[in-house]
């Protein structure tokens, strides 16, 4: 079945404790990516990998960072996490380059940082 | 970059009913319209997408509209029943060359008995 895992799926951390959500898919996809939802501002794109060991930023990539060393996997760290983290995050990957592709998104991660 | 603008950001309609939810956009380079349906604690899928060269596209009881010109596009769904109250996010793209899909700020779709 084609998926696309994230976790945990919720989590409440403390600020400043370093934390790394991890995603896995198993599509062979070559893009991946990672959003935030809050209410009232939709998904918000904070950073996406167009292949393995390219990364670049989203809309809002400042207070994260990511990798890409396999293909599968593309996790979500959070070196000093802080409240304004606080939010719903969806791991997602696609076949190719181009927007026109069917993005699949994980079940998502609630994150809560106190 | 790319600016999607969703309207409304609430939508309550008798079941049965039809549903509009409506998206405007800046970039005239964008060629692909998404819908994506997001019912409550899941995950966002694609419902129904649109590309340029196509003013319209029906699904069933879900339909959407394209405007080049006028740069928006519309979200129609007919005959509305309960299972269709969700979040729905519209979003905007290049198709092949740039990767960034800009997603508008959701619908929140209640449909009442």
């Amino acid at each position: 079945e084609a998926q696309v895992t994230q976790n945990p799926r919720y989590l409440i951390t403390v600020t400043g404790k370093k934390l790394t959500v991890t995603c896995s898919q198993n599509m062979n996809h070559e893009y991946m990516s990672w959003y935030r939802q809050d209410p009232g501002l939709g998904l918000r794109q904070i950073y996406y990998s167009m292949n393995v060991e390219v990364t670049d930023k989203g809309d809002v990539p400042e207070g994260y960072k990511v990798s890409r060393k396999e293909k599968r996997n593309f996790p979500l760290i959070l070196e000093s996490p802080s409240p304004n983290q606080t939010s719903l995050y969806f791991c997602a990957s696609k076949i190719g380059q181009g927007a026109g592709n069917t993005i699949y998104f994980g079940e998502g991660s609630w994150l809560t940082v106190v | 970059g790319e600016n999607v603008e969703q309207h409304p950001s609430t939508l309550s309609v008798q079941e049965g009913d039809s549903a509009v939810i409506k998206c405007t956009y800046s970039d005239s380079a964008s060629n692909y319209f998404p819908w994506y349906k997001q019912e409550l604690g899941k995950r966002p899928q694609l419902i129904i997408d649109i590309r340029s060269n196509v003013g319209e596209k029906k699904d069933q009881r879900i339909a959407v509209t394209l405007n080049k010109t006028a740069k928006h596009f519309s979200l129609h769904i007919t005959e509305t029943q309960p299972e269709d109250s969700a979040v729905y996010f519209c979003a905007a793209g290049v198709t092949g060359g740039g990767n960034k899909l800009t997603f508008g700020t959701g619908t929140q779709l209640k449909v009442e008995l």
